[in-house]
Parts: structure tokens; C-alpha cells; sequence
């Protein structure tokens, strides 16, 4: 079975210019995370889907970041205008949304570099 | 909020060394806790976890404890192997039945085995 797979793995642009970050989640998952992982820091929640409902976005800066799950399925994690203070790796996971193990499954991130 | 709080790293132990790696958790509730590894160039994967206090997850050689006295889930491992080296989070869910509303993560502890 495939896992969660986003691309792409690495993009570099100028700062202002705009990035898109794509995720397709393990089939069967209802729930999609985009996480912010900075250099030495532990992932940080940005926003969580529950099929196409966004159910939690109060940590995404909605000044320049935009998501969306239109079919309940794949997702597109958006910036724009990217700044310098927003190179990082970007993840995304999955999960069932009752899952009694309490697993998230991680895709192996987006790692954005602005200059 | 929610925090957890883990060792700094980097860590460097000799091969078949004794590992403990500190994590402790603040949170309302009830929380599940975990252990992600995250290998080179890999996404992030469960380690293990616990629901409740007293609980014990194990995996791969790993094992940590559900402390609610004491707000911890150390992580431990008898022997360590050069394959262990990798980034470990610690990281906690208040949502019921786990990781469906999205994890809090530590900063991670990067753990080098030297042969």
C-alpha cells in the first residue's frame, strides 16, 4: 500500500514569489494534517482536514498561506508571497479520522528554501 | 496549552550502550503520548505510544512508560545499534482515541551511535 506521498521533495524561489506544496494521502484516510517543520524544531500543526472541511486552521497565517481538500482527497498547500522566514519542510500526514491507535502517517515533506 | 518538552540533542552514545532519552509533557485532560523516529532522508514514522498513565509502549528494542505522576514518557532502549541513529519526537494528543486531532511534537533529540 502506498504511503503519503508530496511533492515536490525540494523547491527553491526568490522571496515573493509564489510556491505550492501537493499531498495525496494514504487511501481511506479521512483526516489530512499540513504540519511546519523549522530547522531543530518539531513539527507544528497548520491546518486539518476532515474529508473537505478544514476543522482546524488556527495556526495557519492566512495573510499569504491557503489550503484546500476539494474532493476529500489530495491536498495543496499554497504561499504567497513566500518570505525568507518561511523556508522550512513542509509535511503532511494522514489518518483514519476514528483510528484507535492514534497513528499519523507522514509523508517525507516538502523542503522549501526562499532566497 | 499543550507542550512537551525533550532532551537536546545531539546525543552520541557507543554501540550497545544503554539509551534513556527525557521527555515531559504539560496538557489538560487525559493525553495519549508518542514517540516518533524519523531516519535520514525519511518521513517521520510511530515508534510507539501509550493511552493512559501506567501504560507501556514498546517497540523495535524501545520502550517508554505512561508516567502521570510525573508528566513523563522517557524513552529507553538496552542496547543501542548504529541503525537506531535517527531524530526521535516525543509528542501528545488530548483528543480521544489519539492522534485524530492532530499531535503536539518536542523539538526532537538527534541521536548519533557511533561503532
Amino acid at each position: 500500500e502506498a504511503g503519503v506521498v508530496q511533492s515536490p521533495r525540494y523547491k527553491i524561489i526568490e522571496k515573493k514569489q509564489p510556491v505550492a506544496f501537493w499531498c495525496n494521502p494514504i487511501s481511506g484516510h479521512n483526516t489530512l494534517y499540513w504540519y511546519l517543520q523549522n530547522l531543530g524544531q518539531g513539527p507544528e500543526l497548520l491546518i486539518r482536514y476532515e474529508n473537505e472541511e478544514a476543522v482546524d486552521d488556527s495556526q495557519l497565517p492566512k495573510d499569504r498561506f491557503s489550503a484546500e481538500r476539494l474532493k476529500g482527497v489530495d491536498s495543496t498547500l499554497k504561499i504567497q508571497p513566500a518570505e525568507l522566514g518561511d523556508s522550512a519542510v513542509y509535511l503532511c500526514a494522514s489518518s483514519l479520522t476514528r483510528s484507535n491507535t492514534g497513528e499519523l502517517f507522514f509523508g517525507e515533506g516538502s523542503r522549501l528554501t526562499v532566497l | 496549552g499543550n507542550s512537551v518538552t525533550q532532551m537536546e540533542g545531539p546525543v552520541t552514545l557507543s554501540e550497545e550502550a544503554f539509551l534513556t532519552i527525557n521527555c515531559t509533557y504539560t496538557a489538560t485532560g487525559y493525553p495519549s503520548l508518542f514517540w516518533y523516529v524519523q531516519y535520514p532522508g525519511e518521513g517521520l514514522q510511530l515508534l510507539l505510544k501509550a493511552t493512559k498513565a501506567d501504560d507501556k509502549g514498546s517497540n523495535k528494542g524501545f520502550e517508554a512508560t505512561y508516567r502521570k505522576e510525573t508528566t513523563s514518557f522517557h524513552l529507553e532502549k538496552g542496547s543501542v545499534q548504529v541503525s537506531d541513529s535517527a531524530v526521535y519526537f516525543c509528542a501528545l494528543s488530548d483528543g480521544a482515541g489519539g492522534g485524530a486531532d492532530g499531535l503536539t511534537f518536542g523539538k526532537g533529540t538527534h541521536l548519533i551511535i557511533q561503532p
